[in-house]
């Protein structure tokens, strides 16, 4: 399986910023998707990460809120826009090649809006 | 409307013994199933799926089973070690557009 990085591991922002979360993984890979982990919930899907073309978002985010880019297979990123504590939870990315029902995640970025 | 539903949030078994964590799930056009481990602080790792096709899994100590008309996956371990503590998510797709649906999750908590 793909060795996926995210970066940053954690971080503590104020209300109103943004925050800007990397992905990056070893080698090329067909599908790349963000998730929201809120406290206590499941993991939610916000968008599928799309090579060259806008990400596709799941009803509920917009990407005027969390803008995503994925300039290449290996790569991509989310922005947290104007923050609020309600965004405070876990970022993911996940990857899949291949067969796309089989995705692998990365570690993960915490997020605190305070 | 959780279309998938892990309706127990905790599960405690003895070193050695069985462990069978449930998943419940309401749309029948999902036709791949996975589960997946999590431990604190990492991304879920990936376990073992099934398709729609087959009522059965297995890959080493862990098995999963699907029944269909009851819309019902069970994973099983076995035997259980205390390094499978960890938070078990189910999940299922069905849409060919790579999106899971994740289930709510269930500690499972292996004493040694």
């Amino acid at each position: 399986s793909a060795v996926i990085s995210q970066k940053p591991s954690r971080d503590i922002c104020q209300r109103g910023t943004s925050l800007t979360i990397q992905c990056q993984v070893d080698s090329q890979v067909t599908m790349m998707f963000w998730y929201r982990q809120q406290p206590g919930q499941s993991l939610t899907l916000i968008a599928t990460a799309n090579q060259g073309s806008e990400a596709t978002y799941e009803s509920g985010f917009v990407i005027d809120k969390f803008p995503i880019s994925r300039p290449n297979l290996t790569f991509s990123t989310l922005t947290v826009s104007n923050m609020s504590p309600e965004d405070s939870s876990i970022y993911l990315c996940s990857v899949a090649s291949g067969s796309f029902y089989e995705q692998y995640f990365g570690p993960g970025t915490r997020l605190t809006v305070t | 409307d959780q279309q998938v539903k892990q309706n127990s949030p905790s599960l405690s078994v003895q070193e050695g013994r069985i462990s069978i964590l449930n998943c419940d799930y309401t749309n029948s056009m999902f036709d791949y199933f996975l589960w997946y481990k999590k431990y604190p602080a990492e991304g879920p790792t990936f376990l073992i799926s099934i398709s729609s096709i087959k009522d059965k899994n297995e890959d080493g100590r862990f098995t999963v089973f699907l029944n269909k008309s009851a819309k019902h996956l069970s994973l099983h371990i076995v035997p259980s070690q205390p390094g499978d503590s960890a938070v078990y998510f189910c999940a299922a797709s069905g849409d060919n557009t790579g999106k899971l649906i994740f289930g709510q999750g269930t500690t499972l908590q292996v004493k040694p």
